[in-house]
């Protein structure tokens, strides 16, 4: 069984620039969440979806970080503009549903940084 | 936001030890998992705990979901160079709620 997709591996931007970031599920998996991993932390959820619905987007700086799911298995992190303390490994994980038995796979991340 | 304490920080250990951490929570947890992620790489999910009270074994892994309901362990027995990495706890309150992680510790182990 194929795990979590990301791409890109690496990227480098300019502060002000944009950014974009993207995540396949494990096929069939219903949850899909973006987390933020800044060197040295543990994991920050930043966005939930359940199907192509958003079910938490709480921690999500909304000035400037936005994210879709429109068919509710790919999805897109955008970054725009970005800022120096964007720095950060960014995750993708996905659930098979939500409930308090589901498990979380995540994918490699995308580590970004901002010069 | 809910914050886990997880320690040691860090952890040099010789192969062959037995490694300890643990995890601690301000409020109930209904599931606890603990990831292992190495360099470069996403987590991987180790062990799931879903009962107060529950031991759960995956190779040289042991995980137990404390008591309390608000605290985790994990160990390592016999520790061999591949166990190098860090280690995540992570906990949910309910269904409803999102995971949260700990800020890891990190096992160097020499050989």
């Amino acid at each position: 069984e194929a795990g979590v997709a990301q791409s890109p591996r690496y990227k480098i931007i300019e502060k002000r620039q944009s950014v974009a970031f993207w995540c396949n599920p494990i096929s069939g998996h219903a949850t899909l969440y973006w987390y933020q991993q800044i060197l040295g932390q543990g994991p920050k959820l930043l966005i939930q979806f359940q199907n192509n619905g958003v079910v938490d987007d709480s921690q999500l700086p909304k000035d400037r970080f936005s994210a879709e799911r429109l068919k509710g298995v790919d999805s897109t992190l955008k970054i725009q503009p970005a800022k120096l303390e964007d720095s950060a490994v960014y995750l993708c994980a996905s659930g098979s549903h939500q409930s308090t038995n589901e498990k979380l796979f995540f994918g490699s991340g995308t580590q970004l940084s901002v010069l | 936001g809910q914050q886990l304490n997880q320690s040691p920080q860090s952890m040099f250990i010789q192969e062959g030890e037995d490694v300890s951490m643990n995890c601690t929570s301000s409020s109930i947890f209904n599931t606890w998992l603990w990831y292992k992620q190495e360099p470069g790489e996403g987590p991987v999910l180790l062990i799931a705990l879903y009962k107060a009270g529950e031991l759960t074994s995956n190779g040289r892994l042991t995980a137990q979901f404390g008591i309390t309901r608000k605290d985790s362990f994990l160990n390592i027995s016999a520790s061999i160079p591949s166990d190098v990495g860090i280690y995540f706890c992570a906990g949910r309150e309910s269904g409803n709620t999102p995971l949260v992680f700990g800020k890891g510790t990190r096992l160097s182990v020499i050989a």
